[in-house]
């Protein structure tokens, strides 16, 4: 089946540390690959998506590559601010209708 | 361009008790997908609504039911209510383009509605 593993967390960083957050992906064919955060008491906000193997997305500092050989959609940023602070999901969409969501990633970015 | 909005923004029911969820989608979009996200958890597809049709169906028992209006807004409506149904329930729109693939563009999140059942 579809499923999305998110590293667990939550993660705690320093303003303008390096952030990894990992995502990896079990899917049949060819999914389009997403990253959606979601601040307090909000909804959820696509961040960056990619459609097939070896694109990269990107936005607002972040990145994340489609890596088809180990099934992976890392997220990276070089510098992080106080306002990343926030809960960050992997998603796919396997071909069909729905979007198949991780567990999701807290991050907290200390000043 | 306006985007996905949502009503209420909570909402406090009892157990047994019926629901009624809207969500108006972007303009210029004609799909609405419907999301249960629990506490602490990533959100889970419910259903999906295109031209007024349900268009795919998460692993959600039937009491959970839609409509689409011809204005592609939506409803989402839970019976029997169950304490488990407390969530944040997210509602997303996208454009599927007439003769195209059946599946969704990008989709675009709403605030969401938590809903609470005592």
């Amino acid at each position: 089946g579809n499923s999305v593993t998110q590293m667990e967390g939550p993660v705690t960083l320093s303003e303008e540390a390096f952030l990894t957050i990992n995502c990896t992906y079990t899917a049949t064919g060819y999914p389009s690959l997403f990253w959606y955060v979601q601040y307090p008491g909000e909804g959820l906000q696509l961040l960056l998506k990619a459609t097939k193997a070896d694109d990269k997305g990107s936005n607002k500092g972040f990145e994340a590559t489609y890596r088809k050989e180990t099934t992976s959609f890392h997220l990276e940023k070089g510098s992080v601010q106080v306002s990343d602070s926030a809960v960050y999901f992997c998603a796919l969409r396997p071909g069909a209708q729905k979007l198949v969501f991780g567990q999701g990633t807290r991050l907290t970015i200390n000043p | 361009e306006t985007g996905v909005t949502q009503s209420p923004t909570h909402l406090i029911k009892t157990r047994g008790q019926q629901v009624t969820l809207r969500c108006s989608s972007q303009s210029g979009h004609n799909t609405v997908s419907w999301y249960q996200q629990a506490l602490g958890q990533g959100p889970q597809f419910i259903f999906q609504y295109y031209r007024e049709e349900e268009n795919g169906r998460g692993n959600f028992p039937p009491r959970f039911s839609g409509l689409q209006f011809p204005n592609y807004s939506s409803e989402l409506n839970v019976n029997a209510l169950e304490l488990d149904d407390s969530a944040l329930y997210l509602c997303a729109s996208s454009l599927v383009v007439a003769g195209g693939p059946l599946f969704t563009d990008t989709q675009y999140f709403g605030p969401g509605t938590r809903l609470t059942v005592l």
